[in-house]
C-alpha cells in the first residue's frame, strides 16, 4: 500500500535552514503531486506548498515564496522541503501528504497518505 | 485566499451522541471539501472526500454533505475512538486551506 515516510526531527537556530525528506513506496512516485503541511504546537493545519514529481514544478502559499523550496528525486522516490531563514514560530510539526483524484465527470481531490510527521524546533 | 470557518471550535459530547460540525466557506467551492480526524501527534486522517463520499474503511456512521458555502460533517453515535480534531479542507483552489479545527471532547 502508499506510503510516505519522512526524516526524524531537527533542532537549528535562528537563520538556519532545514531540509526534511519524504521517501514514497507502495505506488508510481511521479504520478502524484506531494504536498506539504505545517502544524504549529497546538494550532491548526497550515499548507505549505505542492510538487509535482513528475517534472519538479513547484507551488507554495504566499507567505512561504522566497522562503520555502521543494524538490523531489525520482531515483529514489523522495521529495524535499527546506525551509530557509529559521524563525522560532517555525517550530512545528511538518508533514508531507501524497494528493489523490478521483475518477469521473468531476474531479475531486483529498490527502492521503500522509507521512508520520517531522519535528522542527528552532531554538537559540 | 478563501478561508474557511468551522463551528463549532470546541464541543463537549457522551458515547453514542449524534454530533454535527460546521464548515463554512468564504466564496463558493462547489463540493471540493475534505474531512480530516487527527489525534495528538499523528497525521490527519481522510475521512470523507467530494463534501459527501466515504472513504473506504471509514465507519458508515461519519457522513458529509453540503455544497458551495456551507458544509457539515456528523457522528450519527459517537464512539469513545471518536474523540479527536477534525479539520475541513477545500480544493476549489490554491492555496488549499484548512478550517482552524472542532475539537470534540468526552462530556
Amino acid at each position: 500500500q502508499a506510503q510516505l515516510v519522512q526524516s526524524g526531527a531537527e533542532v537549528k537556530k535562528p537563520g538556519a535552514s532545514v531540509k526534511v525528506s519524504c521517501k514514497a513506496s507502495g505506488y508510481s512516485f511521479t504520478d502524484y503531486y506531494i504536498h506539504w503541511v505545517r502544524q504549529a504546537p497546538g494550532q491548526g493545519l497550515e499548507w505549505m506548498g505542492r510538487i509535482n514529481p513528475h517534472n519538479g514544478g513547484a507551488n507554495s502559499a504566499q507567505k512561504f515564496q522566497g522562503r520555502v523550496t521543494m524538490t523531489r528525486d525520482t531515483s529514489i522516490t523522495t521529495a524535499y522541503m527546506e525551509v530557509s531563514s529559521l524563525r522560532s514560530d517555525d517550530t512545528a510539526l511538518y508533514f508531507c501528504a501524497r494528493e489523490n483524484l478521483s475518477g469521473g465527470e468531476r474531479t475531486y481531490h483529498w490527502f492521503d497518505p500522509w507521512g508520520q510527521g517531522t519535528l522542527v524546533t528552532v531554538s537559540s | 485566499d478563501i478561508q474557511l470557518t468551522q463551528s463549532p471550535s470546541f464541543l463537549s459530547a457522551s458515547v453514542g451522541d449524534r454530533v454535527t460540525i460546521t464548515c463554512r466557506a468564504s466564496q463558493g467551492i462547489s463540493r471540493y471539501l475534505a474531512w480530516y480526524q487527527q489525534k495528538p501527534g499523528k497525521a490527519p486522517k481522510v475521512l470523507i472526500y467530494a463534501a459527501s463520499t466515504l472513504e473506504g474503511g471509514v465507519p458508515s456512521r461519519f457522513s458529509g454533505s453540503g455544497s458551495g458555502t456551507e458544509f457539515t460533517l456528523t457522528i450519527s453515535s459517537l464512539q469513545p475512538e471518536d474523540f479527536a480534531t477534525y479539520y475541513c479542507q477545500q480544493f476549489n483552489d490554491y492555496p488549499y486551506t484548512f478550517g482552524q479545527g472542532t475539537k470534540l471532547e468526552i462530556k
